[in-house]
């Protein structure tokens, strides 16, 4: 069955440190992957999204990055956090090959950067 | 310019009433995707049902209706037969972009701001 992963489920991480946080979708290839960041009470911003292996594009300017080292993985990182990069995070991802239009988002990661 | 707009911020509806949530977009392009998602308290985004500009009918999914005015650009889900676990917040979407020969979409989805609906027994 065709599953996406995200891990940790919370984190709480100071000011300045880094920040890696991992995306693994199961039962498919070349899947398309995004990356959104969702701030309290609002709606969603992607950040970034990818086609295929080592292919990121950004959406939104700032102190984060997106790779994707493998094809069912995609890792959002941080040098250093700052306290607007508190948030919940959403991985969502299309089957590869699928003829499917729809983003399904895994279960999301909530950031607090103090 | 907002690409989304949800101007409800918040909706109530009583068990087993219908309730319609408001979406209207803005877009020049020809083919695009309509989407909506539920969001409970636990985070997770749930998709509900989806619209292709293209399709003649209103888009169903049980409960969940699609009421699509292409003229009008406006998306509103219909939610039949409220029941208490429906209460969430619920978020338009819309997917613009290109969409490869095997059908699989390049383009990123847009949000509103959502609505929060809460249902009272």
């Amino acid at each position: 069955s065709q599953t996406i992963h995200q891990w940790p489920a919370t984190l709480v991480q100071p000011v300045g440190s880094p920040l890696s946080l991992e995306c693994t979708v199961e039962g498919t290839s070349n899947p398309n992957l995004y990356w959104y960041r969702q701030a309290a009470g609002r709606g969603l911003q992607l950040l970034f999204y990818s086609v295929g292996i080592g292919q990121i594009s950004s959406e939104v300017p700032q102190n984060l990055s997106a790779s994707r080292p493998q094809d069912r993985q995609f890792i959002l990182s941080s040098k250093k956090l700052l306290l607007s990069d508190s948030g919940f995070y959403l991985c969502a991802w299309i089957p590869g090959f699928s003829g499917t239009d729809t983003q399904y988002f895994g279960p999301g990661t909530r950031l607090t950067v103090l | 310019a907002q690409k989304i707009t949800q101007t409800q911020p918040g909706m109530f509806v009583q068990e087993k009433e219908a309730v319609t949530l408001d979406c209207t977009y803005d877009t020049s392009d020809q083919s695009y995707g309509l989407f909506w998602y539920k969001q409970p308290s636990s985070g997770e985004m749930i998709f509900l049902i989806y619209q292709g500009s293209y399709d003649e009918q209103n888009a169903t999914e049980g409960r969940y209706s699609l009421n699509f005015q292409k003229a009008r650009k406006s998306a509103n889900l219909v939610i039949s037969a409220s029941q208490l676990g429906d209460s969430a917040m619920y978020f338009c979407a819309m997917r613009e972009g290109l969409v490869d020969a095997g059908g699989t979409s390049y383009g990123k989805l847009t949000f509103g701001q959502g609505t929060i609906l809460t249902v009272h027994p």
